[in-house]
């Protein structure tokens, strides 16, 4: 079984702050991985798709690193916002092509206070 | 762009009934559709992947018989949960990659499954 693990499972910060998840995921076979933000009762959101280790990727305030040797990637929200609240998903591809489909973390689950 | 419907949002229904969940790309062309579930504080789990013109590829311990899934057009997947019992209850989830666009997902609503 392909564990992807992703911690915190819920943070609770202040409007301001800033914060940062991880993600763990095998590094063996690796092709891709995927972020997503997932706000209640919305569709999930693109955030990045991330390919190459050492990769760093910016949208706004949002920005990720990946690992691909170790396996892992952090998200980071800088001067997190009470509207960037939402589930936050890791997904790794393991395997290109037709093989290797995305496999989702729990997520963590960010509040931001005003 | 890169929209993605999902239809009904929200569904209850009796057992033994059969129920269909539809899966539209709104804005742009989907050879390649996948639908998840996810239980209660677990992760979205893939069952199946929908190819326009062809069979579906079912995950593991996925029953095809009971999830049926046709995707007719390069916009329209359907799964229909037949027969549905109380464990069939769920949160029902699909996702449409764009042709030619990358591996990007991009995911519809979702529909809560409630089998009475």
């Amino acid at each position: 079984i392909l564990n992807v693990e992703q911690s915190p499972q819920s943070l609770h910060v202040q409007e301001g702050d800033s914060t940062n998840f991880t993600c763990s995921f095998p590094s063996s076979n690796f092709y891709a991985l995927h972020w997503y933000r997932w706000e209640t009762a919305k569709s999930p959101e693109a955030l990045f798709v991330m390919t190459l280790n050492g990769d760093e990727k910016k949208k706004g305030r949002i920005s990720a690193t990946l690992n691909t040797k170790e396996g892992y990637s952090y998200l980071y929200i800088k001067g997190s916002q009470p509207e960037d609240s939402a589930t936050y998903l890791c997904a790794p591809r393991l395997g290109g092509g037709s093989q290797g489909n995305l496999i989702f973390g729990k997520g963590t689950k960010l509040s931001v206070k005003p | 762009g890169a929209v993605v419907s999902q239809h009904p949002s929200w569904v209850i229904c009796k057992s033994g009934t059969s129920v269909k969940i539809e899966c539209r790309s709104l804005d742009f062309q989907a050879t390649t559709m996948f639908w998840y579930r996810q239980f209660p504080k677990q992760s979205l789990m893939l069952m199946a992947t929908s190819n326009e013109g062809s069979k579906a590829t079912y995950e593991q311990g996925v029953e095809k018989d009971k999830f049926l899934i046709n995707h007719a057009s390069l916009t329209l997947s359907t799964l229909t949960v037949t027969s549905a019992h109380p464990e069939d209850s769920s949160f029902y989830i699909c996702s449409a990659r764009r042709t030619g666009a990358g591996d990007t997902q991009y995911f519809g609503p979702g529909t809560r499954l409630t089998v009475l």
